[in-house]
């Protein structure tokens, strides 16, 4: 099992909706979580941050963690064709790997007008 | 502020050349990491800089990828003798506080 696993999708949602996207972790990483966005040709964006059990909301973005089924999420609510990005979930690792970052693929995800 | 920033930003080597990547990080960040990301894959670890101290280089896939960061500032990211499995992007991060990480805009490296 890798240590991070995303479902690479390609997801697709109407202008308006809310979008899902799903990250889940081994127990050979921390519990230090991170919603990166990464527009077609450019670099890893960072969006959210999330350390604790429970829900955590930055404007239409909320992460949720869920650290006893080692499940983390990000829902985008009123979805705009600006979102229209790849969704990287990364985890920080523990003990000799700590301060790296391990990412899963991505979920490509469209927002259509 | 200024964010982190990378150069050159497209690199095309022809195969058995030697490159040098730099990366000038978040001013004050001590913290600073190097990732390699290919096509529809995301960034995969590379090495780890606290100041000048590399404290993780179990990353780097051979001895032909080499980092340093003299001065505990600008990083480069060396690799010889480059071979087509080379070719992806380069991405520097820099952090403040070890969790938080910035990405410059990466240097795209084609290997011909």
């Amino acid at each position: 099992q890798k240590e991070v696993e995303q479902n690479s999708g390609p997801l697709s949602v109407p202008e308006g909706a809310i979008a899902s996207l799903n990250c889940t972790y081994s127990d050979r990483v921390s519990q230090s979580f991170f919603w990166y966005r990464q527009y077609s040709g450019k670099s890893p964006e960072l969006i959210m941050s999330i350390y604790s059990n429970g829900d955590k909301e930055d404007g239409r973005f909320t992460a949720q963690l869920n650290k006893a089924s080692q499940y983390v999420s990000l829902l985008i609510r009123d979805s705009q064709p600006s979102d229209s990005a790849t969704y990287l979930c990364a985890v920080i690792g523990r003990g000799s790997t700590l301060g790296r970052l391990y990412f899963g693929r991505g979920t490509q995800l469209t927002v259509w007008p | 502020g200024a964010g982190v920033s990378q150069s050159p930003r497209y690199k095309v080597a022809k195969r058995g050349q030697d490159v040098a990547l730099r990366c000038d990080p978040i001013s004050g960040h001590v913290s600073l990491f190097w990732y390699q990301q290919a096509l529809g894959q995301g960034p995969e670890f590379l090495t780890y800089f606290q100041n000048e101290a590399q404290l993780d280089k179990s990353g780097l896939p051979s001895d032909r990828f080499f980092a340093e960061r003299p001065e505990g500032s600008v990083s480069t990211l060396k690799i010889q003798r480059t071979q087509q499995e080379d070719s992806a992007v380069y991405l520097c991060a820099s952090s403040s506080s070890g969790n938080e990480q910035f990405f410059g805009p990466g240097t795209r490296l084609t290997v011909l």
